[in-house]
This record gives structure tokens, C-alpha cells and sequence, in this order.
């Protein structure tokens, strides 16, 4: 089974500065046929559902700002949230859907300094 | 929409079925999925079915004990869960993949609690 490692587990950033949130896989996500990365990030806020921010660890879903960003391969990945603004306030979760078990990162908790 | 329902508190040992409807969209595109969280945790993992219910996955966690099915007729993916203990204690959601089995989780219900205790 793919393990994933999320680093830091919190993080506190002042407003308008940037959150770099890091993500390691036990395994290459990386598919050689078509050179995707099987690799997700989700945002999600207290109460609320999970949300799709990125996949193909660097495609942003629709409707999400660009100051949200992601990058890496095959096994280190990481989120950048450029300009951190107060609604970005959240957990965000890596999630590799290269192979079943299916996993997700333990999540790190995004604050506001 | 995603609308999860069946969720409540079952002694350990019991069962339950989770229902995901869905609405303003057809189920028979997309793969389906389930995902747990429980309480002050973080994202779990639990099962997948594609179209055809042809290709199903199960956490190691769950295998033997809960099954994932869908009747697109329906428009509704179901689990049912046997066998439940304390460690099933979660808010499950639902999630549409973005197409295959093998694809991101692109749209979710908003989850439905369910708690094992005697």
C-alpha cells in the first residue's frame, strides 16, 4: 500500500505571504504511459465536505484562484498557496489515486499568523 | 448534489446502509466512491466502483465486512456496512471520481455520521 507523509503537520502564515505545504508518497505515483502524476490535493474547512483544488499534482480544478499551485513528481509533491489570504484557512490533504487502497495524507492545518 | 442518508448509532456488532443520491446529474458517467472521517481525524479512504460495478476496491480496513454497490437506474451508490465496531465511528461521504476509478474525487456530498457504541 502507498503510504502518504504530509509535512509540517500545522502551519501559521501572516496574511498575504506564501504556505508551502509538502507531500511524500512511499511510491512513485508517476504513470510512464501517459506521465501523470496520480496525485490530488483537496481543501477542506471546518464542517464542510473536502474540497478538489489540484490534480494531476499540478492541474487546478475549475473555479479555484491561481494563487493556488502545486508541483513535484513521483514521489515529493508540494502545494503553494501564494498571497494567503484569511479564507484559505483550512486543512489540506494529499491524496494518490494511482492505485487501490486509495490514501490520503494525515492532512496539516493551515492557520493564520 | 450528493445526499447521503442511513447514517445513525448501531451497537457494535450491527449493521447499516449508507445511501448516496445524487441529483442534477447522471451517476452512470462516473466511478463512485466512499470516504470516511472520523470525529477531530483525517481523511480515510474506503471504497471505489466504477460504471459497471465491474471493478470494485476495498481499505483492508473494511474488506469482508462492507460492500459498495450502485443502481444507476437509481441515480444512487449505496454501503453497506456489517459487522461495525468503534473504529467505524465516522462521518462518511460519498464522492463523484471525475470519470474512472483511478481519478480524483471531484464532487461530495456532505457526509452522513454514523456511531458505533453500546
Amino acid at each position: 500500500d502507498i503510504v502518504m507523509i504530509q509535512s509540517p503537520d500545522s502551519l501559521a502564515v501572516s496574511l498575504g505571504e506564501r504556505a508551502t505545504i509538502n507531500c511524500k508518497s512511499s511510491q512513485s505515483v508517476l504513470y510512464s504511459s501517459n506521465n501523470k502524476n496520480y496525485l490530488a490535493w483537496y481543501q477542506q474547512k471546518p464542517g464542510q465536505a473536502p474540497k478538489l483544488l489540484l490534480y494531476w499534482a499540478s492541474t487546478r480544478e475549475s473555479g479555484v484562484p491561481d494563487r493556488f499551485s502545486g508541483s513535484g513528481s513521483e514521489t515529493d509533491f508540494t502545494l503553494t498557496i501564494s498571497r494567503l489570504q484569511a479564507e484559505d484557512v483550512a486543512v489540506y490533504y494529499c491524496q494518490q489515486y494511482y492505485t487501490t487502497p486509495q490514501s490520503f495524507g494525515q492532512g496539516t492545518k493551515l492557520e493564520i499568523k | 448534489q450528493l445526499l447521503e442518508s442511513g447514517g445513525g448509532l448501531v451497537q457494535p456488532g450491527g449493521s447499516l446502509r449508507l445511501s448516496c443520491a445524487a441529483s442534477g446529474f447522471s451517476l452512470d458517467n462516473y466511478a463512485m466512491s466512499w470516504v470516511r472521517q472520523a470525529p477531530g481525524k483525517g481523511l480515510d479512504w474506503v471504497s471505489v466502483i466504477d460504471v459497471t460495478s465491474s471493478y470494485i476496491f476495498y481499505a483492508d480496513s473494511v474488506k469482508g465486512r462492507f460492500t459498495i454497490s450502485r443502481d444507476n437506474s437509481r441515480n444512487t451508490l449505496y454501503l453497506q456496512m456489517n459487522s461495525l465496531s468503534g473504529e467505524d465511528t465516522a462521518v462518511y461521504f460519498c464522492a463523484k471520481n471525475t470519470a474512472g476509478w483511478l481519478q480524483p474525487l471531484d464532487f461530495w456530498g456532505q457526509g452522513v455520521l454514523v456511531t458505533v457504541s453500546s
